[in-house]
């Protein structure tokens, strides 16, 4: 089975470091772009960027460009989302997910992880 | 940016009558190259995460009811449910994935007369 599980719930204080995960299971972790997307609490869907794991090719969104850093360790199937110094604005859940066909790019997301809820707040 | 535009904000149909949602975008996401729109439209059910149900604009995803089908006109994307179940109550999203970023529409969230 194709999954993308992500690393449990974060409570941070702002200013504080954070990088969540998004492991990939049953596929070649390294065909497949896998990207973030974000959703603040009553909102809609964000994307952030997306990464190629074969090579850590990456893209951003310009409102996310240096906000975070998006990486991956094709040693451990694994994508991460970075951030260095978290705002209480990064509140919100956040999802990775896969591209539908291996090596091309653009694509629609087929798999979804479950999700990542991170709090930021003093 | 490309902006994805949907109507309605809200929408609330009767059991097995048809709900449409559309879904405009600011430019057109059509690759002339292979006559592919780069629109994709998602279902999210309270507490879940996203589910794709339709891919280049009208390619239905395995294992996805016929009932849902998507459709173009240009720049206008429609997202059709012919005939509603309770099991379909859920934020529908566009997105397009032809330029980054790869905008989302609003949502649009669908419930039950």
């Amino acid at each position: 089975e194709v999954q993308l599980v992500q690393s449990g719930a974060e409570m941070k204080k702002p200013g504080e470091s954070l990088k969540i995960s998004c492991e990939g299971s049953g596929y070649t972790f390294t065909n497949y772009w896998i990207g973030w997307v974000r959703q603040m609490p009553g909102k809609g869907l964000e994307w952030m960027g997306i990464i190629y794991p074969g090579d850590s090719s990456t893209r951003y969104g310009p409102s996310f460009q240096g906000q975070v850093i998006i990486s991956a360790d094709k040693s451990i199937s694994t994508a991460y989302l970075h951030w260095s110094s978290l705002k209480a604005s990064d509140t919100a859940m956040y999802y990775c997910a896969k591209y539908s066909e291996a090596f091309i790019s653009p694509d629609a997301f087929d798999i979804w992880g479950q999700g990542t809820m991170v709090i930021v707040s003093s | 940016d490309i902006v994805m535009t949907q109507s309605p904000d809200s929408l609330a149909v009767s059991l097995g009558e048809r709900a449409t949602i559309n879904c405009k975008s600011s430019q057109s996401v059509l690759y002339s190259s292979n006559n592919k729109n780069y629109l994709a439209w998602y279902q999210q059910k309270p507490g879940q995460s996203p589910k794709l149900l339709i891919y280049w604009a009208s390619t239905r995803e395995s294992g996805v009811p016929d009932r849902f089908s998507g459709s173009v006109s240009g720049t206008d994307f429609t997202l059709t449910i012919s005939s509603l179940q309770a099991e379909d109550v859920a934020v529908y999203y566009c997105q397009q994935y032809y330029l980054t970023p790869y905008t989302f529409g609003q949502g649009t969230k669908l419930e039950i007369k």
